[in-house]
């Protein structure tokens, strides 16, 4: 079983839709959760943290971790076409070693 | 702004041949990290590198190995290239801070092709 699980999609949505996409982990040592975006021909960038379980909130975007069921989510509000991009979770323990989903791949349409 | 580059964007080599994949980065991280991203797998850590002349297995060392002779650089090294090495090849940095968030900066990629 992989550590991390993420549906690579794609998923393909209207402008304006609101988007979720999902995580499930098995370790449950993982305590900072984050969100990576990649644009394509570009390297992953964060950006979503949260420590712990809870929702943060950051302008269009929410990030939600459920430890108890071992869930983490993102959501989109108002998805832009300039969100169209590879999301991918990557939960950590308190070392140096990061686990990154395999990513979901999101095209928003004009 | 940080700033992690990589050598190269596309790199076409052959099998057997030796391969090197520099990485820089400018804002002083102690942390750096190698990782292979191939469609479906994600990303899988490499060798990581928490100081200048360590370094640690990541999931996948098999085939590679690493040099870091000064804190901003962090070479790969393919000692003989083979065709199932052909995938992307991303460099990231990080430093230790106090909130434990220790975002990683990623470099553009190299794209490598071993024929």
């Amino acid at each position: 079983q992989k550590e991390v699980e993420q549906d690579p999609g794609p998923l393909s949505v209207p402008e304006g839709a609101i988007v979720s996409l999902n995580c499930t982990y098995s370790n449950s040592a993982f305590q900072y959760f984050m969100w990576y975006r990649q644009y394509s021909r570009k390297g992953p960038e964060l950006l979503m943290y949260t420590y712990s379980s809870g929702n943060k909130e950051d302008g269009r975007f929410t990030a939600q971790v459920d430890k108890s069921s071992k869930y983490i989510s993102l959501f989109i509000r108002d998805s832009q076409p300039s969100d169209s991009a590879t999301y991918l979770c990557a939960p950590r323990t308190g070392g140096f070693k990061t686990i990154f989903g395999a990513g979901t791949r999101l095209f928003v349409k004009a | 702004d940080v700033k992690v580059t990589q050598s190269s964007r596309y790199l076409v080599k052959r099998t057997g041949e030796k391969v090197f994949l520099e990485c820089v980065q400018d804002m002083d991280h102690e942390n750096m990290f190698w990782y292979r991203q191939d469609p479906g797998l994600g990303l899988r850590l490499i060798y990581f590198s928490y100081d200048v002349k360590m370094k640690e297995k990541g999931d996948i060392p098999e085939g590679y190995s690493v040099s870091r002779e000064k804190k901003e650089r962090f070479s790969l090294i393919l000692e003989s290239a083979s065709t199932n090495q052909t995938s992307m090849y991303l460099c990231a940095s990080s430093f230790d801070g106090p909130s434990g968030r220790n975002e990683q900066f990623f470099g553009p990629g190299t794209r490598l092709t071993v024929l």
